[in-house]
């Protein structure tokens, strides 16, 4: 089985900065997802890479596929930002995911 | 379009009772799956179901746990006897394809609050 840790576990911080959420993996995989959920609990997809970078707005992933490394920025951070940030991988062989225990994310205004 | 739905969105039930909950995916999706959400805990994966394949059911944590997919479509997750420890947030996800691994679609979720 895939075990998926996220970095840090929680993290305030002010309006207006840079936040960088991390994650490593165990062992190969074809893709890793990014999710969001907000504090009403739906889950939302933010993106699946399997190399490289992907960016959306103030959004981004990165992905290193050789030390099993994910991070996820957002710039000019915003209190709307604030959610919990989750990244999942798939097993090896079948597509169910395997969670990271998912970053809280606060930002004060 | 219209995105993966569930229902109920909630589900306050006493101990010992039976519950279904319901997943409608997104039209043409092939997969679906069912994954929980314990309070203060991560998601963690129950079964999941590829087009008339068999279904995947490792992670079902009991067997007062079923699911079931009818015509390729809607699914439905059955507890029996719920204990307290069911208690939970249920989310359904589908995608299309998985020649290649596809990117899952989140409903919404049940809360299932087990007295």
């Amino acid at each position: 089985k895939n075990e998926v840790e996220q970095s840090p576990q929680n993290l305030t911080a002010q309006e207006g900065e840079f936040i960088t959420i991390n994650c490593s993996y165990s062992v190969g995989i074809s893709a890793l997802h990014w999710l969001q959920q907000h504090p009403g609990g739906g889950i939302v997809s933010l993106f699946m890479l399997s190399s490289g970078k992907k960016k959306h707005g103030r959004l981004i992933a990165t992905i290193n596929i050789q030390e099993k490394h994910s991070s996820l920025h957002i710039t000019a951070s915003h209190p709307r930002d604030s959610a919990v940030y989750i990244c999942a991988v798939p097993n090896f062989g079948n597509e169910k995911l395997t969670f990271g225990t998912g970053t809280r994310l606060t930002i004060i205004p | 379009g219209a995105g993966v739905s569930q229902s109920p969105s909630n589900k306050v039930t006493e101990k010992g009772k039976d519950v279904e909950l319901r997943c409608d995916p997104i039209s043409g999706h092939t997969a679906l799956y069912w994954y929980r959400q314990s309070l203060g805990q991560g998601l963690e994966f129950l079964i999941y179901f590829q087009g008339n394949s068999a279904p995947d059911k490792s992670g079902l944590p009991s067997d007062r746990f079923s699911a079931e997919r009818t015509g390729g479509s809607v699914s439905t997750l059955t507890i029996q006897r719920t204990q307290q420890e069911d208690s939970a947030v249920y989310l359904c996800a589908s995608s299309s394809d998985l020649s290649d691994y596809n990117e899952q679609f989140f409903g919404p979720g049940t809360r299932l609050t087990v007295l």
